[in-house]
């Protein structure tokens, strides 16, 4: 299984500042996917970060609020701009094995738990 | 209404029971689906991955999938306290490739 980091695993922010939170993996994974846990609730998809191209963003997430970089095939970044406090939630990444992708086995990182006052 | 339900919980068994947990999905193209486990404060861990109808077993741990019914199945056997956590199931059109849509979670709980 893929072994994911983040950094940093929690932050409390400011209203109005931005947050860039980094996700590295062990392995070279063709995608990578950002997802938000808030409050009791359950994971809701933001992006898909593929590397060498722009990301995917669901619905009701825009490039401006979350810019995401996807600079080679073991890290991506998840910036979150001008920040408010319904923001706060749980930041996580995710990735499928091998740069091939295998069945199922989406693995997640351990989150950054973010909190904006 | 939601692609993907589930039952909040929580779910309280005692140790040694078998603890079932269920999801009801709307969309058809749904063809993998996965159970995942998460701590309090952790990212989720996953337990199971089927690809479309069937049973699979893995340790204590069973799966089913029942795609005519668009209904799925986790069931943990001789549960332990180290099982108590909420539990989220996750589907997807394609494989690893594709993006997850998740379950609310169930909270289980396993009293000693």
């Amino acid at each position: 299984s893929a072994v994911i980091s983040q950094k940093p695993s929690r932050d409390i922010c400011q209203r109005g500042t931005s947050l860039t939170i980094q996700c590295q993996v062990d392995s070279q994974v063709t995608m990578m996917f950002w997802y938000r846990q808030q409050p009791g609730q359950s994971l809701t998809l933001i992006a898909t970060a593929n590397q060498g191209s722009e990301a995917t963003y669901e619905s009701g997430f825009v490039i401006d609020k979350f810019p995401i970089s996807r600079p080679n095939l073991t890290f991506s970044t998840l910036t979150v701009s001008n920040m408010s406090p319904e923001d706060s939630s749980i930041y996580l990444c995710s990735t499928g094995t091998g740069t091939s992708g295998r069945l199922g086995t989406q693995y997640f990182g351990p989150g950054t738990r973010l909190t904006v006052l | 209404q939601k692609e993907v339900e589930q039952d909040p919980g929580p779910l309280s068994v005692p140790e040694g029971a078998i603890v079932s947990l269920n999801c009801t999905y709307s969309n058809s193209a749904f063809q993998y689906f996965m159970w995942y486990r998460q701590y309090s404060r952790k990212g989720p861990e996953l337990l199971m991955y089927t690809y479309s109808s069937g049973n699979k077993e893995d340790g204590r741990f069973t799966a089913q999938v029942d795609k005519s019914s668009k209904y799925i199945s986790l069931f943990i056997r001789d549960s332990q306290p180290s099982d108590s956590a909420t539990y989220l199931c996750a589907m997807s059109v394609g494989a690893a490739g594709n993006k997850l849509t998740f379950g609310g979670g169930t909270r289980v709980l396993v009293k000693p």
